[in-house]
């Protein structure tokens, strides 16, 4: 069966640092990757998405950056944090072309930048 | 434009009475419907899909959900709420070609 993880699930990190979120999926090829950040109160605000390795779609612009190392690897990265990205990030996957199956969500990266 | 409303930002129901969250959307094209609902600090798991046929259609822990193609509607019900079911519940939509488009969330309290 597919899963998917993500981590880490909390993390706290000072204005001006770099980040790295990891997410990777099993028991599937060639997924679509999402990025996904909630605000506190928000909603669901998509940041990037990825349909294969070193593609990247960005969907607003971001003190964040996001690449795709390897088939089922995505990683959200910023080289400085700012106050304003703190958030709740999720990873979710989906199968190409396969609309009718939805996403896949893991379970998410608590960031609080202080 | 795509768009998705879930006109309720915040409900509060009593523990056995019965529950529903609006869901509407404008989309030119059939969308593929979802409702997900996520607890405090958690993923988003998929409670039930709208793509074909019949249009009321069951999920997990006793939800359903009624298409109504007049309205532009995908309504999410519970008969009776339990305290597990307090959470942030969001409609989706999918169509061909697009990514998803989520609505705002409705973040659903229940009182003992």
């Amino acid at each position: 069966s597919q899963t998917i993880h993500q981590w880490p699930a909390t993390l706290v990190q000072p204005v001006g640092s770099p980040l790295s979120l990891e997410c990777t999926v099993e028991g599937t090829s060639n997924p679509n990757l999402y990025w996904y950040r909630q605000a506190a109160g928000r909603g669901l605000q998509l940041l990037f998405y990825s349909v294969g390795i070193g593609q990247i779609s960005s969907e607003v612009p971001q003190n964040l950056s996001a690449s795709r190392p390897q088939d089922r690897q995505f990683i959200l990265s910023s080289k400085k944090l700012l106050l304003s990205d703190s958030g709740f990030y999720l990873c979710a996957w989906s199968v190409p072309g396969a609309f009718s199956y939805g996403y896949t969500f893991g379970s998410g990266t608590r960031l609080t930048v202080v | 434009a795509q768009s998705v409303t879930q006109p309720d930002i915040h409900i509060t129901v009593s523990e056995g009475a019965s529950l529903e969250l609006r869901c509407n959307y404008s989309y030119g094209a059939t969308p593929y419907l979802f409702w997900y609902v996520q607890s405090p600090g958690q993923g988003l798991q998929l409670l039930l899909k709208y793509f074909s046929g019949d249009t009321l259609v069951q999920g997990i822990k006793g939800f359903e959900a009624e298409f109504k193609r007049s309205q532009s509607s995908f309504n999410l019900r519970k008969p009776s709420v339990h305290w597990s079911d307090a959470a942030e519940y969001f409609c989706a939509v999918s169509t061909y070609g697009q990514n998803f488009v989520f609505g705002p969330g409705t973040r659903l309290s229940v009182l003992p």
